[in-house]
This record gives structure tokens, C-alpha cells and sequence, in this order.
């Protein structure tokens, strides 16, 4: 089945620095969406990237993905406290047998 | 607030139990997903309905069912529980089927099982 695996598995960095996270998924794809998890809660979307768009942007997050080596990243800009979550990534393929398939999540904590 | 409600939120039982979680989708949305988060295994895909019909199924355990109402609302039966049946588990939504955009989740169910 599709499924995104995220690295690394956690990152700690300070206030103001950028995070930056990966993500391998294993064969083609429609589309590669990122989510966000605050402790316990609910999965939130941030944005979603077609298999035909390289590169998004959604205010301090920017999403690259290169087909060609199955994999994406996830770059948040100038972290800040609330940015402390999991982050998961998430593909969907051409038929049913792909379903939304989530990978383990990186574990962002931003220090202040 | 995703307008997508799980309910109940908590649920403590005895193993052998039997459970049912409800979820709402929001107004409008013709897809169910369910998912159960634990802390060894991630986010795992367990089913998806579109309008009443299944879809897609993931690694669903046998004691597990599901099923999607007339009134597009879904729910998750778990039986003959098990310690490792202790989960977060979410329900999402969306308008459309495959490809047809971002999932709304809920804020989940969390199962104890003792």
C-alpha cells in the first residue's frame, strides 16, 4: 500500500530556526498531503502537492516534491512555540487500492 | 473546529467488551475514513466508506465492522476487546472520493481497554 515514512522520527530546535522534514513514499502518486497533530488532537491539514507541482507555499510553509526519488519535504520557516506537534505526511495513488495512507510523523518541538 | 464529531470522546471498558464509536462527518461530505493511532504503530488505515458503500479497507482486524448510514454518519464496532485495542481512534471526512482533496478529522475517540 501507499505509504509515506517520515524523517526524522523527531527534531528539537530553537525558536525562530527552521524545521525541516522529510518524507519516502514507495510508488506513484496522485497527490502528497501534510498534516499537522497537536498533542492528542485531531490531524490537521496544511497543505496538499500534485504529482505535477514541484513546489507549494502556504504562509511559513513551503512543500517540495520530486518524483523522480519518491520523496517530499516539509520546511517550516521561523518556528515558533505553537509549531510543537507531529507532523504527517499522507499519499493517495490513481485507484482505491492506494487509500490515504499515513506515515509515523516527525515530533517537532520548538524550544523557546 | 473540523465539523467532523466523534463521540464519545472517552471510553473505558474490560477486555471481551463490546464497543461502538460514532462519528459524524461534516454536512455534506459523502466520505468517511477510520483510523487508529496507537503509540507503537502510528496512524493505521482501518476502512472508508463513500455514501453508504465500502470503498477501501486497511488492515482491519475480523472483530472489527463499520458501516455508513443513510444519513452519511458512520460507525466503528469493536468486539471481544483486547489490551492492544487501546487507541486514539479518528474518523475524517470529505466531500468527494479518491483524489478529491484534504480530510477533516475529528478530535477522536480514546479507547482504554483494562
Amino acid at each position: 500500500s501507499q505509504q509515506g515514512e517520515e524523517d526524522p522520527q523527531a527534531l528539537s530546535i530553537q525558536e525562530g530556526e527552521n524545521a525541516t522534514m522529510n518524507c519516502s513514499y514507495k510508488t506513484s502518486i496522485n497527490n502528497l498531503q501534510w498534516y499537522r497533530q497537536n498533542s492528542g488532537r485531531g490531524l490537521v491539514h496544511l497543505i496538499l502537492i500534485r504529482s505535477n507541482e514541484r513546489e507549494k507555499h502556504s504562509g511559513r510553509l513551503r512543500v517540495t516534491l520530486d518524483t523522480s526519488k519518491k520523496s517530499s519535504s516539509l520546511l517550516i520557516t521561523a518556528s515558533r512555540a505553537a509549531d510543537t506537534a507531529s507532523y504527517f505526511c499522507a499519499t493517495e495513488g490513481f485507484s482505491n487500492d492506494y487509500k490515504l495512507s499515513f506515515g509515523a510523523g516527525t515530533t517537532v518541538t520548538v524550544r523557546a | 473546529d473540523s465539523g467532523v464529531t466523534q463521540t464519545p470522546k472517552h471510553l473505558i471498558t474490560a477486555t471481551g467488551q463490546r464497543v461502538t464509536l460514532r462519528c459524524s462527518p461534516r454536512s455534506g461530505d459523502l466520505s468517511v475514513y477510520w483510523y487508529q493511532q496507537s503509540l507503537d504503530q502510528g496512524l493505521q488505515f482501518l476502512i472508508q466508506y463513500y455514501n453508504g458503500e465500502e470503498r477501501a479497507k486497511g488492515n482491519i482486524l475480523e472483530r472489527f465492522s463499520a458501516q455508513q448510514f443513510p444519513d452519511l454518519h458512520s460507525e466503528l464496532n469493536l468486539s471481544s476487546l483486547e489490551l492492544g485495542d487501546s487507541a486514539l481512534y479518528f474518523c475524517a471526512s470529505r466531500k468527494g472520493g479518491l483524489n478529491t482533496g484534504e480530510l477533516f478529522f475529528g478530535e477522536g475517540s480514546r479507547l482504554t481497554v483494562l
